[in-house]
């Protein structure tokens, strides 16, 4: 079965300050590859998604995120942060196979808090 | 439209009791899904339906049953609740094969004393 990495459980800036957010998979296969925000209290949002093409993808709020193939990676980076990107971050992969899409599997999130 | 709906938003049982967690939606979406959020954990699928009366297990199902008798509604029953079962609960919908276009709903905490 398909596994997603976060390995930053919390991560805490100062506003302005650059933001990267790292996320690992272990699929072989094709995947369509996602980050979901959830602010406080509420429910989860799609930030953005990458099926195919350009690596970089760019999302809402001036999030991007990076697919490195070789890496198995899809890091999420924001170059300025404001305090209200508070909140959890949610990495997911769906992997393709000859079925189609698979169901989403999701990493074990990253909560950020930004300083004022 | 509200998308996706659930009641209630906060929920405290005891041990052994057992409670419903609704779910809707008018998005008219064939799939819908159950996930559980611990910290440190992630979602994780707990069970889900691809469409009126059918339903499948997803990665932890034990503890909890679903059925699925119209498009709109997927509740969630916990038979007999056990501390173990402490968490945030999200119903999630989506159009056929999209698992990657999910919409959820607002989230039930739990509680288990």
């Amino acid at each position: 079965a398909q596994s997603v990495s976060q390995h930053n459980h919390h991560v805490i800036l100062s506003e302005a300050a650059s933001l990267e957010l790292g996320c690992n998979y272990s699929y072989g296969g094709t995947v369509n590859l996602f980050w979901y925000v959830q602010y406080p209290g509420q429910h989860l949002q799609l930030l953005l998604k990458y099926f195919s093409g350009d690596p970089l993808v760019k999302g809402i709020k001036g999030f991007e995120a990076e697919f490195i193939k070789s890496k198995f990676s899809f890091n999420l980076r924001k170059p300025s942060v404001q305090w209200s990107d508070t909140a959890e971050y949610f990495c997911a992969v769906n992997p393709i196979s000859n079925f189609g899409n698979e169901k989403l599997t999701f990493g074990t999130g990253t909560r950020l808090t930004i300083i004022p | 439209n509200a998308g996706v709906t659930q009641t209630p938003k906060f929920q405290v049982l005891k041990t052994g009791q057992s409670m419903t967690l609704q779910c809707a939606q008018d998005m008219n979406h064939e799939y819908m899904s159950w996930y559980r959020q611990d910290p440190g954990m992630g979602l994780r699928l707990i069970h889900y339906s691809v469409g009126a009366g059918i339903t499948d297990q997803g990665e932890v199902p034990n503890g909890y049953n679903v059925s699925r008798s119209t498009t709109e509604d997927f509740p969630l029953r916990l038979l007999s609740a056990a501390p173990s079962q402490t968490s945030v609960y999200f119903c999630a919908t989506h159009a056929r094969d999209r698992w990657y276009e999910q919409y959820f709903g607002p989230g039930t905490r739990l509680t288990v004393t």
